[in-house]
């Protein structure tokens, strides 16, 4: 079965870190672009960041460059999302979420995981 | 960056009746050298995370049912579902992935009259 599975959400206060991993399984992990998508609490969704399928320049949403850093582990399976200088608006459900054709940065994203919640609070 | 807009927000339609759901890109999602058009569709329940109902603007994903369909060009696009079921409820987006930062739109609610 094709599956995402998020982890390393949590609550942590302005200013601090979190890591999230996604792993993934049921498919060639190394051979699709994957994203990080955010929903905040009621709210559409918002793309976060593109990497392609060899891990080679990330691609970032104005609203997180700089603070956040998009990695990829293919020996692993594993997506991550790096995230320093939290804010309160950063505050969202992220979502890893895997683009639907081979080799192409550029596309529909067919499997999304469950998300993790992140709550950036004092 | 693309914005996109979809209307109506909501809209409510009878059980075997059409439903359409507009959406619009302040600026074109395809190159002039070709006829793809850099467009999804997406269909969200409460509690769950999106799920690809169309990509390319006409392109149906697997297994999603054939009452389900996109058509669209230039800056404007529909998604038309054929005949409303009771699990169709739910929101839907649309989305650009031509330039980055792919963008989505706000949203469309749709329930059962």
């Amino acid at each position: 079965e094709v599956q995402l599975v998020e982890s390393g959400g949590g609550l942590v206060e302005p200013g601090g870190s979190l890591r999230l991993s996604c792993a993934a399984s049921g498919f060639t992990f190394s051979s699709y672009a994957m994203n990080w998508v955010r929903q905040a609490p009621g709210k559409g969704q918002e793309w976060v960041s593109a990497i392609n399928g060899t891990g080679g320049s990330p691609f970032y949403a104005d609203s997180v460059k700089g603070r956040f850093t998009m990695s990829r582990d293919n020996s692993k399976n594993t997506l991550y999302l790096q995230m320093n200088s939290l804010r309160v608006e950063d505050t969202a459900l992220y979502y890893c979420a895997k683009v639907v054709e081979q080799h192409l940065v550029r596309g529909g994203f067919d499997i999304w995981g469950q998300g993790t919640m992140v709550t950036v609070s004092s | 960056d693309i914005v996109m807009a979809q209307s109506p927000d909501s809209l409510a339609v009878s059980l075997g009746e059409r439903a359409t759901i507009n959406c619009k890109s302040s600026q074109s999602v395809s190159y002039s050298s070709s006829n793809r058009y850099y467009l999804a569709w997406y269909q969200q329940k409460p509690g769950q995370p999106p799920k690809l109902l169309i990509y390319w603007a006409s392109t149906r994903a697997s297994g999603v049912p054939d009452r389900f369909s996109g058509s669209g060009s230039g800056t404007d696009f529909t998604l038309t579902i054929s005949s409303l079921q009771a699990e169709d409820v739910a929101v839907y987006y649309c989305q650009q992935y031509y330039s980055i930062p792919f963008t989505f739109g706000p949203g469309t609610k749709v329930d059962i009259k």
